[in-house]
């Protein structure tokens, strides 16, 4: 079974400051999801990474894949309370699986 | 366009009662999966539809735990004698994925609000 692990668990900051949460596993994975889920309401796609070594900036939003796929990191600059919410990572193991396999995530509060 | 929906949002039930939980794809949209999402966890994969046909059951936990989809839309996950391990929040994904070549990552699965349930 492939398992995800997402640190830390909880994080609360102030508006303005930087954070950096990270999803790791002893399996690689052909392809890395992140998603951000607010309560009561189901996870919305954030980006797919797919090649080690691979960055993707989303405005305030850097994801990056490690080289081996085994592991990835979310760097937010300057966050926002509007950045609130629960950070998931979730892993493909490409072929016909299309199975996702999540980590518990990372409760992300932003405070003003 | 309307995203997917579930219904109802939130469900208490009895230990013991039967359940039904209703989900509305996307319209048009091929696949569609059921997870469970336990209180502090990540989702968790149940079963997947690529249209009216069950082709994965594997992450249902017990025999109790039925899926349906008869026209290739809208779905059903029932859950039977409920028990207390059965509360979690249940989320519907459908996906424009038309079940051929390899699932790719740019298939994203589009999630519904899901259905809280509650076991009493």
């Amino acid at each position: 079974t492939q398992l995800l692990e997402q640190s830390p668990q909880f994080l609360s900051i102030q508006e303005g400051e930087n954070l950096t949460v990270y999803c790791n596993s002893s399996s690689v994975f052909s392809s890395l999801q992140w998603y951000r889920q607010e309560p009561g309401e189901g996870p919305v796609l954030l980006v797919t990474v797919v090649t080690g070594g691979e960055v993707k900036k989303l405005k305030r939003l850097t994801f990056q894949f490690g080289d081996a796929r085994k592991d990835s990191s979310l760097h937010i600059t300057a966050a926002q309370p509007g950045d609130t919410g629960l950070y998931l990572c979730a892993g493909g193991d490409g072929g016909s699986n299309y199975k996702l396999t999540f980590g518990k995530g990372t409760l992300l509060t932003v405070n003003p | 366009g309307a995203g997917v929906s579930q219904s109802p949002r939130y469900k208490v039930a009895k230990r013991g009662q039967d359940v039904a939980l209703r989900c509305d794809p996307i319209s048009g949209h091929v696949s569609l999966f059921w997870y469970q999402q336990a209180l502090g966890q990540g989702p968790e994969f149940l079963t997947y539809f690529q249209n009216e046909a069950q082709l994965d059951k594997s992450g249902l936990p017990s025999d109790r735990f039925f899926a349906e989809r008869p026209e290739g839309s809208v779905s059903t996950l029932k859950i039977q004698r409920t028990q207390q391990e059965d509360s979690a929040v249940y989320l519907c994904a459908s996906s424009p994925w038309r079940g051929r070549g390899e699932w790719g990552p740019l298939n994203e699965q589009f999630f519904g609000p899901g259905t809280r349930l509650t076991v009493l």
